[in-house]
């Protein structure tokens, strides 16, 4: 089983659309929690950390629950720049573990 | 400023060539790290640099050599490396390692080995 998985996507949307991308992980010591996105050929970008309150940025929401080991990330009223793909990452004690990505592909 | 920066931009060489990629950060981060990235695939860690030492080696090979010179500096020496060590090269830092903290990226190298 691997560490972080996530849907695998793609996802196709047309713009204003509500998408929601799901990710598990296994270690339950798992201290830190985040979601990056990576646009096409350019670095991964910090987009949000997830807390256990959950956590709310303009049209991004991200939700951590400890107990299912799961993590959340909805985005409201698509973008055409939201394309990119959506990296949820999990810290330990010293490094953090990349899922595989989702891709999301807005369409106009 | 959360800016890593990384030199060359893009960089080919061949299999007997010695090179080095360059990563600079003014943060004061003292926690930095080099990731693999191939195509569609998440980041893989390579090294961990906590305070200036070697912290973490994820089994890398031996042609890929990091090094940090000081605090804000971290380079990785290349020597005889393989066509399939072409991929993005990522730099990170972040505050540091005791509590995980957010890693900010550097643009890459991008390398390709003839």
């Amino acid at each position: 089983r691997k560490e972080v998985e996530q849907d695998p996507g793609p996802f196709n949307v047309p713009e204003g659309a509500t998408v929601a991308f799901n990710c598990t992980y296994s270690n339950s010591a798992s201290q830190s929690f985040f979601w990056y996105r990576q646009d096409c050929r350019k670095e991964p970008k910090l987009l949000m950390s997830v807390y256990s309150s959950g956590n709310e940025d303009g049209r991004f929401t991200a939700q951590l629950n400890r107990a299912s080991q799961y993590i959340s990330l909805l985005i409201r009223d698509s973008k055409l720049s939201d394309s990119a793909t959506y990296l949820c990452v999990v810290g330990g004690y010293n490094k953090l573990i990349f899922g595989a990505g989702t891709r999301l592909a807005v369409h106009p | 400023d959360t800016e890593v920066t990384q030199t060359p931009k893009h960089l080919v060489m061949g299999m007997t060539n010695k090179k080095s990629l360059k990563c600079e950060q003014h943060m004061g981060h003292r926690a930095m790290y080099w990731y693999k990235q191939k195509a569609k695939k998440p980041p893989e860690l390579m090294f961990v640099y906590s305070y200036e030492k070697l912290s973490i080696n994820e089994s890398v090979p031996s042609r890929f050599s990091p090094e940090c010179p000081n605090s804000s500096l971290l380079n990785l020496h290349l020597h005889a490396l393989q066509p399939e060590d072409s991929a993005l090269y990522l730099c990170a830092s972040s505050p540091n390692l005791a509590v995980q903290e957010t890693q900010y990226f550097g643009p890459g190298t991008r390398l390709l080995v003839l």
